[in-house]
């Protein structure tokens, strides 16, 4: 059975660091053609490509946000990570990870990061 | 870049209708990788077609989803209380970013 699950603060304040972890079972990201995406949803509005990470290391950047983002994994405890530098109330958005060989099939429930002094 | 946009912003039907999205691409998506997600006030987004036109795992066959290069149709044949959504398309095939388009909304009329 494949899950997902975000985590990470509910709150941050501008021009902080937001770190988010998804940490998944089911299958490996060092499988052949697996990878991991990041997705944001602001309230009420569409959803937002952010990032993805390969099974081979590749990672791939949203062209409008790629200097602030960063993306990682951790094989050994099937975990990704993202992390979005000099948050700004812009960005307050319910942040998903999925799973996707090309098209993303599972997803997490999402979590919300609400930017705010 | 790709840059999708969808239509109509929002589709106003009765249960028992058919109902048919458009997905349009700035550009050729490359081996019509295009997907189409349901998704559910307060839930996370579904995948419903992959490849254009491939139904993901345990979705029911009144979706089909269709078309190719530029254009994209998804398709409910008759639709069921559980459809009313929003349903996004997303291109996954040329360079990233892997882009979303903004969605419609498929209401009850």
């Amino acid at each position: 059975q494949v899950t997902l699950r975000e985590s990470g603060p509910a709150l941050v304040k501008p021009t902080q660091t937001l770190t988010l972890t998804c940490t998944f079972s089911g299958f490996s990201l060092s499988t052949t053609g697996m990878c991991v995406t990041w997705i944001r949803q602001p309230p009420g509005k569409a959803l937002e490509w952010l990032a993805r990470i390969d099974w081979d290391d590749d990672t791939y950047y949203s062209t409008s946000l790629k200097t602030r983002l960063t993306i990682s994994k951790d094989t050994s405890k099937n975990q990704v990570v993202l992390t979005m530098t000099n948050m700004d109330p812009a960005d307050t958005a319910t942040y998903y990870c999925a799973r996707g060989v090309g098209a993303s099939d599972y997803w997490g429930q999402g979590t919300l990061v609400t930017v705010s002094s | 870049e790709i840059v999708l946009t969808q239509s109509p912003g929002t589709l106003s039907l009765s249960p028992g209708e058919r109902a048919t999205l458009s997905c349009r691409a700035s550009q050729s998506v490359r081996n019509n990788y295009l997907a189409w997600y349901q998704q559910k006030p307060g839930q996370a987004p579904r995948l419903l077609i992959y490849g254009a036109s491939s139904r993901a795992t345990g979705i029911p066959d009144r979706f089909s989803g269709s078309g190719s290069v530029t254009d994209f149709t998804l398709t409910i044949s008759r639709l069921e209380p559980e459809d009313f959504a929003v349903y996004y398309c997303q291109q996954y095939g040329s360079s990233p970013p892997f882009t979303f388009g903004p969605g419609t909304k498929v209401d009850i009329k």
